[in-house]
């Protein structure tokens, strides 16, 4: 069976301390790994997807880079509003997808 | 949102009574799903559909019902709720299930359950 496991639970840092967040994943095939933001109280908001190891994808402060075992969400020179709970996602199968339990990522001004 | 559309999106209901929520797309996309978010189990498939009339079961499907009579439009049924199904219901969309950019999902905003 698929697991997904992200670390740390939660995080706090101050704005422009960079850091990065995990996701380690056990799946015999990959199909896709899919990170999410979500605010509190809102739906999961879809930031980026990546198939195969070395692959990279950026936006704007944010960097996620992908090996055959884990991936990782790096944060550069956070603001305040990037802190929301973020998840990543394993493709299982045709149209399944795996969460983790998410991050939570708190940015202090 | 992606043009998703979840109702109700609160509801507070009694044990036993049967509940219905909807979601509603305006993206013709062709995969839709609903899952159940938790804390300590994060997200959770429950049904997904892969067309109108087509559907499959997830992760947590014991209590749940789907329907899919139009594209737009796929329907989460408890027939008689319990308390363990007090959650926070999200409806996703996606154009494909298959690899490749068009399997990414889109998620609602959610329905809060809450099952007294």
């Amino acid at each position: 069976e698929d697991q997904v496991t992200q670390s740390p639970e939660a995080l706090r840092l101050q704005e422009g301390e960079s850091s990065s967040l995990n996701c380690s994943y056990t799946v015999s095939g990959l199909r896709g790994l899919f990170w999410y933001r979500q605010d509190p109280g809102k739906g999961p908001e879809f930031l980026f997807t990546l198939y195969s190891a070395g692959e990279e994808k950026e936006k704007e402060r944010l960097k996620a880079t992908l090996t055959k075992k884990e991936s990782f969400l790096h944060i550069t020179a956070p603001k305040p509003e990037d802190s929301a709970t973020y998840l990543c996602a394993v493709q299982e199968g045709a149209q399944k997808l795996v969460f983790g339990q998410g991050t939570r990522l708190t940015i202090n001004p | 949102d992606a043009g998703i559309t979840q109702s109700p999106r609160h509801k507070v209901t009694e044990t036993g009574t049967p509940v219905t929520l909807r979601c509603h797309q305006t993206e013709n996309h062709r995969y839709m799903y609903w899952y159940r978010q938790d804390p300590g189990h994060g997200l959770r498939l429950i049904h997904y559909s892969y067309g109108v009339k087509d559907t499959d079961k997830g992760e947590v499907s014991d209590g749940y019902s789907v329907s899919r009579s139009k594209t737009e439009d796929f329907l989460l049924t408890l027939e008689s709720a319990t308390s363990s199904q007090t959650s926070v219901y999200f409806c996703a969309i996606s154009e494909s299930g298959w690899v490749g950019a068009k399997n990414i999902q889109y998620f609602g905003a959610g329905t809060r359950l809450s099952v007294l």
